[in-house]
């Protein structure tokens, strides 16, 4: 069983919708959550990096770290054609820093 | 600053050939790593290194070698492709080595790599 799971979608919301995307994992470890969005063909880019539990900010978009239950969310507020990408959640844990664990992505498209 | 570059963007190996990836950065930046990216699987970490010297092995290492002479280099050998290699490999960066730094990491633009 992986240690992070992520649903691959496809998602597909009507523009100015909320996008909610979502991982779970296995190892309470983990301290350190990031989510990266990556265009078709392209690297992925950093949006959103949080530590331990709670909720962080940026624009749009909205991160939060629920350890209790081992669960992180994303949420994305008025969605627009460009916010179309997949969505990859990764985490690491202090004892092993570097070996960073990546969900499988989810594909997200925002219709106009 | 031309970020993270790799080399080639295409390849295709028949099975047993070697190869290496390349990979540069010009940001000074300590960590770096090898990704693949298969359909479904998301990115799974092949090794990575936190400075000049220094490589460790991530989740699949196994087929793969690295180094890291300099901090500007990173690259990656296929000792003797197989078909189960066939991926997209991405290379990264980022300046911090620990948690307690800033820790961005910053993508190349991938190989796609095909083994016959």
């Amino acid at each position: 069983q992986k240690e992070v799971e992520q649903d691959p979608g496809p998602l597909s919301v009507p523009e100015g919708a909320i996008v909610s995307l979502n991982c779970t994992y296995s190892n309470s470890a983990f301290q350190y959550f990031m989510w990266y969005r990556q265009y078709s063909r392209k690297g992925p880019e950093l949006l959103m990096y949080t530590y331990s539990s709670g909720n962080k900010e940026d624009g749009r978009f909205t991160a939060q770290v629920d350890k209790s239950s081992k669960y992180i969310s994303l949420f994305i507020r008025d969605s627009q054609p460009s916010d179309s990408a997949t969505y990859l959640c990764a985490m690491s844990a202090t004892d092993s820093w570097g070996k960073f664990q990546f969900g499988a992505g989810t594909q997200v498209v925002v219709t106009p | 600053n031309a970020g993270v570059t790799q080399t080639p963007k295409f390849q295709v190996l028949k099975t047993g050939q070697s190869m290496t990836l390349q990979c540069a950065q010009d940001m000074n930046h300590e960590y770096m790593s090898w990704y693949r990216q298969d359909p479904g699987m998301g990115l799974r970490l092949i090794h990575y290194s936190v400075g000049a010297g220094i490589t460790d092995q991530g989740e699949v290492p196994n087929g793969y070698n690295v180094s890291r002479s300099t901090t500007e280099d990173f690259p990656l050998r296929l000792l003797s492709a197989a078909p189960s290699q066939t991926s997209v490999y991405f290379c990264a960066s980022s300046w911090g080595t620990s948690p307690y730094s800033y820790n961005e990491q910053f993508f190349g633009p991938g190989t796609r790599l095909t083994v016959l």
